[in-house]
Parts: C-alpha cells; structure tokens; sequence
C-alpha cells in the first residue's frame, strides 16, 4: 500500500491476557520501528529492525514484549501478560535508510 | 544520547503570527528531522536537514541547523489554526539509525 498500516486500531483486553499488533511497512523500506506513547507523553522507542540484522531491541521495556519481523516486510510486536501500564498507542514506523520515517496510525491499546 | 530536546514545551498564538520552536542535542548527526503529531496518533514527517545544510525551507516552514551549537529551529510562518499540534524534532545517525523523539513542542494557534 501507499503509506503504513497497522492494525487494530483499537484494542481493548483484559489485564493478564497476551496481544499482537500488526504493522505493514511501506513496501521496500528496509527499516522498521516501533514506539510506544502514553497519554499526553512524547514517543518512547521501543525496537528497530534494519534489513537482515539483528534488531535493537534496547527499548523494550520488559521481557514480557516482543517483536518479530517476518520476511523483511511485516512487523508483529507481542505484549504478554498485559498489564494496565501498558495501555498506550503503539506507533509503527518504516523508512528508507536516509529518509524521513513515514508512521502508522497506530494501535490504541486499552488494558482494563 | 541522540534525543532532541524541544523548546519550549509549549507555545501559543494567534492566527497569522509566526511560530518558533527550537531543538537541541548532544550527538554528532548525519541529519535532522522534524515531525508534526496531531492528536496522538501518527506522526507526520515534515521536513529533513542534512548535516552540511545551514537552512532549508518547505512552503511556510523553515528550518535552520547549527552543527556548531548542536542546535536547529522551525519556524513557522503565517500560521494558521490547522497547524496546531505537537512538534517533535529528531537528530539523527545513519549508522545505527533510530530516531529518539523528545516530548515536543504543544503549539496552539488561535483563530
């Protein structure tokens, strides 16, 4: 497609249970990322994926998330066990390497 | 870190003035982003400096870097109320490329 898509829009879940988010990037951006923001707080950096290396994961906040980045191209990030800190929009980001990041319009997550 | 820091954190004015927000980081870089997020959701690239550029201008947006003082400005001109939003700026390095986003500037323009 022409721009990211990330799905759901909206999730709600239970505490305790396990969620996938969804991210398509812009077909041949090598360059994947997710971001995290809570209400009223700017974007916290989550993971990155660049091509065929290995991921940076530095900004994952617990062992409970997790990220995979099937054939280059989509991108599901996995938050286990939920808990209400987690509820946040989750921001998906794709780019070329010397260009401007084109975001998703992100899923809002509601853990009740 | 590579963070910017946006300044200042917030900033209000009235239709047709112009905006000015300013950014600040402690890293070398290879360039320099800007970014527009209206209501929470995704952000909005605007505009991208390189490291060897001094100023760059996009429509009523212009944007000057000082690799010297590690600092770059956007400013905004003839704003309007459909620019209302949070501005976020992100420096940033080819090697090893993630973009760090500050908190933003909250710009709020009145009709």
């Amino acid at each position: 497609g022409a721009g990211v898509s990330q799905s759901p829009s909206n999730k709600v879940t239970e505490k305790g249970k396990d969620v996938e988010l969804r991210c398509d990037p812009i077909s041949g951006h090598t360059a994947l990322y997710w971001y995290r923001q809570s209400l009223g707080q700017g974007l916290e950096f989550l993971i990155y994926f660049q091509g065929n290396s290995a991921p940076d994961k530095s900004g994952l906040p617990s062992d409970r998330f997790s990220a995979e980045r099937t054939g280059g191209s989509v991108s599901t990030l996995t938050i286990q066990r939920t808990q209400q800190e987690d509820s946040a929009v989750y921001l998906c980001a794709s780019s070329l390497e010397v260009s401007g990041y084109t975001f998703g319009s992100g899923t809002r997550l509601t853990v009740v | 870190s590579q963070q910017g820091e946006e300044d200042p954190q917030a900033l209000s004015i009235q239709e047709g003035e112009n905006a000015t927000m300013n950014c600040s980081y402690k890293t070398s870089i290879n360039n320099l982003q800007w970014y527009r997020q209206n209501s929470g959701r995704g952000l909005v690239h605007l505009i991208l400096i390189r490291s060897n550029e001094r100023e760059k201008h996009s429509g009523r947006l212009r944007v000057t870097l000082d690799t010297s003082k590690k600092s770059s400005s956007l400013l905004i001109t003839a704003s309007r109320a459909a620019d209302t939003a949070s501005y976020f700026c992100a420096p940033h390095r080819n090697q090893g490329g993630k973009l760090i986003f500050g908190q933003g500037t909250e710009l709020s323009v009145k009709p």
